[in-house]
């Protein structure tokens, strides 16, 4: 158990609707980040929230966003949902992330479907 | 953008065999680390490399990151059942985002 839990861990949709994805972080931990896992790309990085603050940005699709709340727990929203939206979303977090030789713990992810 | 190279993209081997794969870029990182996934959970964290050159050790599995910092590889000895699963390994360049290889599935055969 890495300490980082996620909810859902599955998720069937319908395409066009919003989904919301939570995280929460290990205790401590100020830095959270999402990625999607497809069968064909592997992981990829979306984006990472330090303390609150947006600080690094991937290939994520202007129809999804994240924020982290005050208490360090984080949500991803994916709107307009489509088929190739299906994958695994997964948060990990780590003490600051600000720093390279900092380890990012992976929580269990969750499963999107999207029929 | 980076891309790393990860091979082979699966591996089906005998119990007790050894194991190695790699990991190989067009581009230089200053981390190297690999992780392990099993069904249905997240990536852990199995060896991080700071330093080209460095050897590292954590219990039957050996990594090393490359002298051209442009490559790793990891190397699982005496395979279990339980060494199953999909290694991914994944570069840093300082404090940007991690880039993963598309990992390699390990089958291991009692």
């Amino acid at each position: 158990d890495s300490g980082v839990t996620q909810t859902p861990k599955h998720l069937i949709t319908a395409t066009g609707q919003r989904v919301t994805l939570r995280c929460s972080p290990r205790s401590g931990d100020l830095s959270v980040y999402w990625y999607q896992q497809s069968l064909d790309q592997g992981l990829q990085f979306l984006i990472h929230y330090y303390n609150g603050e947006e600080r690094a940005k991937g290939n994520i699709l202007e129809r999804f966003s994240a924020q982290q709340f005050p208490d360090l727990h984080s949500e991803l929203n994916l709107s307009s949902l489509e088929l190739g939206d299906s994958a695994l979303y997964f948060c990990a977090s780590s003490v600051v992330g600000l720093a390279a030789q900092e380890t990012q713990y992976f929580g269990p992810g969750t499963r999107l479907l999207v029929l | 953008g980076q891309q790393l190279n990860q091979s082979p993209q699966s591996m089906f081997i005998q119990e007790g065999e050894d194991v190695s794969m790699n990991c190989t870029s067009s581009s230089i990182f200053n981390t190297w680390l690999w992780y392990k996934q099993d069904p249905g959970e997240g990536p852990v964290l199995l060896i991080a490399l700071y330093k080209a050159g460095e050897l590292t050790s954590n219990g039957r599995l050996t990594a090393q990151f490359g002298i051209t910092r442009k490559d790793s590889f990891l190397n699982i000895s005496a395979s279990i059942p339980s060494d199953v699963g999909i290694y991914f390994c994944a570069g840093q360049v300082g404090n940007t985002p991690l880039v993963f290889g598309k990992g390699t599935r390990l089958s291991v055969i009692a």
